[in-house]
């Protein structure tokens, strides 16, 4: 039973449409995070939250932005989607330090 | 930046036979967590360890957490193709809540 959703699962769409992945959870988790992984590939942090109105970087650059206005959604948005950008976002929250991660089941995006 | 390094990096096996994953870190971790992936899905947390030298065992898992809590160990016993699937060790360092992933052990169990 998810806790964390993410729509759409799959999507396809051309270059330069702006696009908007949206990841919710309904745990009240205060700490939210974007992933970005190719298939059997290591994961890669590129957006993290710590709460409302926090945003940061991750380690991976991207050209993506997000938001956190409400504790329960965490969208992600590319501008002018590009090839480069075809990838699988994975969205997760945890409680806090030492606690796991909680996945949602990614969005396969393909650029086309 | 704290790096987490998988050994190996893919495994292929026969059903009933016995298999260790390794992560390994020149970095101290306060916690380390493990990871399985299914194609097409996000990862599921299998075990959290926080204490140098524990064990802990989940069914034909076993997972051990260095004295120095720099390395983890994943042991499967007897595996099953419903092992199969991507094996992630991840550990907390110093930044609050945030975890490094390791770059993944890819398991195949043949029947």
């Amino acid at each position: 039973e998810a806790d964390i959703y993410q729509t759409p699962r799959y999507l396809v769409i051309g270059t330069g449409k702006k696009i908007t992945l949206e990841c919710s959870q309904t745990m009240g988790h205060d700490k939210m995070y974007w992933y970005q992984q190719d298939p059997g590939m290591e994961l890669h942090l590129i957006h993290y939250s710590y709460g409302v109105n926090s945003t940061e970087k991750g380690d991976l650059s991207s050209e993506s932005t997000v938001s956190r206005i409400r504790t329960e959604h965490f969208p992600l948005t590319l501008e002018s989607a590009r090839p480069s950008h075809t990838s699988q976002y994975l969205c997760a929250s945890s409680h806090g330090q030492g606690h796991g991660y909680t996945f949602g089941s990614g969005t396969r995006l393909t650029v086309v | 930046t704290q790096l987490l390094e998988q050994s190996p990096q893919f495994l292929s096996i026969q059903e009933g036979e016995n298999l260790t994953v390794y992560c390994n870190s020149s970095s101290v971790f306060s916690s380390l967590q493990w990871y399985r992936q299914e194609p097409g899905e996000g990862p599921v947390l299998l075990v959290t360890v926080v204490t140098g030298g524990e064990v802990k065992k989940l069914k034909r898992l076993t997972f051990q957490f260095g004295d120095a809590r720099k390395d983890s160990s994943l042991h499967i016993t007897a595996a099953q193709p419903g092992d199969t699937g991507l094996y992630l060790c991840a550990g907390t360092g110093t930044s609050y809540g945030k975890l490094t992933f390791g770059q993944g052990t890819i398991l195949t169990v043949h029947p």
